[in-house]
């Protein structure tokens, strides 16, 4: 079965630090790898997708993403903190079937 | 583009009351619709996909006598929460697919917060 694990519930940076949300993946065929980010009481917008095209994936906001199939990785990273990228972070794997199965999250918090 | 809605986005009802949640997708047809349940600090959890005009499937574990899903157009699909009992309290996303190339991309809507009393 797929799945992948977000480590972190919570990860704190200063606005205009660097962000990196870890995510690694468990998968038996080559996955199809999300993020999406929830703002609080509303839905999740996608940030970013691999689709086994390129293995570096810009995505919306400053956000960007790579896969590496060797250390079975997604991590999202940001070069620059914004006070509005606060909000939860989630990754997912689709296991076929237009399923997405989903990490814990990750809150980020960003401080002035 | 992609946007979809949920209606309402917030419902309060006495416990064995049912309640109906609306999806809608606003600007493409859907083929597939998702029902997700999200528990304070919690990921979200599928429920149950929705293909128009056949009847839904539950994830393991999701009583389908209890939600009752219609998937009766390509914009629209209805979650009705029958029997409403307080641990059915929860944030009820749903999320429809639009083909981008080779790839269903799954857009979310906003969600409902349900409390049952």
């Amino acid at each position: 079965a797929q799945s992948v694990t977000q480590l972190g519930s919570h990860v704190s940076v200063s606005e205009g630090a660097l962000v990196l949300l870890r995510c690694n993946y468990s998968s038996s065929v080559p996955p199809y790898l999300f993020w999406y980010v929830q703002y609080p009481n509303q839905g999740l917008q996608l940030l970013l997708k691999y689709t086994s095209a390129a293995t570096l994936v810009k995505g919306i906001n400053g956000f960007e993403a790579e896969f590496k199939k060797s250390e079975t990785s997604f991590h999202l990273t940001k070069p620059s903190a914004h006070m509005s990228d606060a909000a939860e972070y989630f990754c997912a794997v689709s296991p076929g079937f237009q399923k997405l199965v989903f990490g814990t999250g990750t809150r980020l918090l960003v401080s002035p | 583009g992609a946007v979809v809605s949920q209606h309402p986005s917030w419902v309060i009802c006495k416990s064995g009351t049912s309640v109906k949640i609306e999806c809608r997708s606003l600007d493409f047809q859907a083929t597939t619709m998702f029902w997700y349940r999200q528990f304070p600090k919690q990921s979200l959890m599928l429920m149950a996909t929705s293909n128009e005009g056949s009847k839904a499937t539950y994830e393991q574990g999701v009583e389908k006598d209890k939600f009752l899903i219609n998937h009766a157009s390509l914009t629209l699909s209805t979650l009705t929460v029958t029997s409403a009992h307080p641990e059915d309290s929860s944030f009820y996303i749903c999320s429809a697919t639009n083909r981008q190339g080779a790839v269903e991309t799954q857009y979310f809507g906003p969600g409902t917060r349900l409390l049952v009393l």
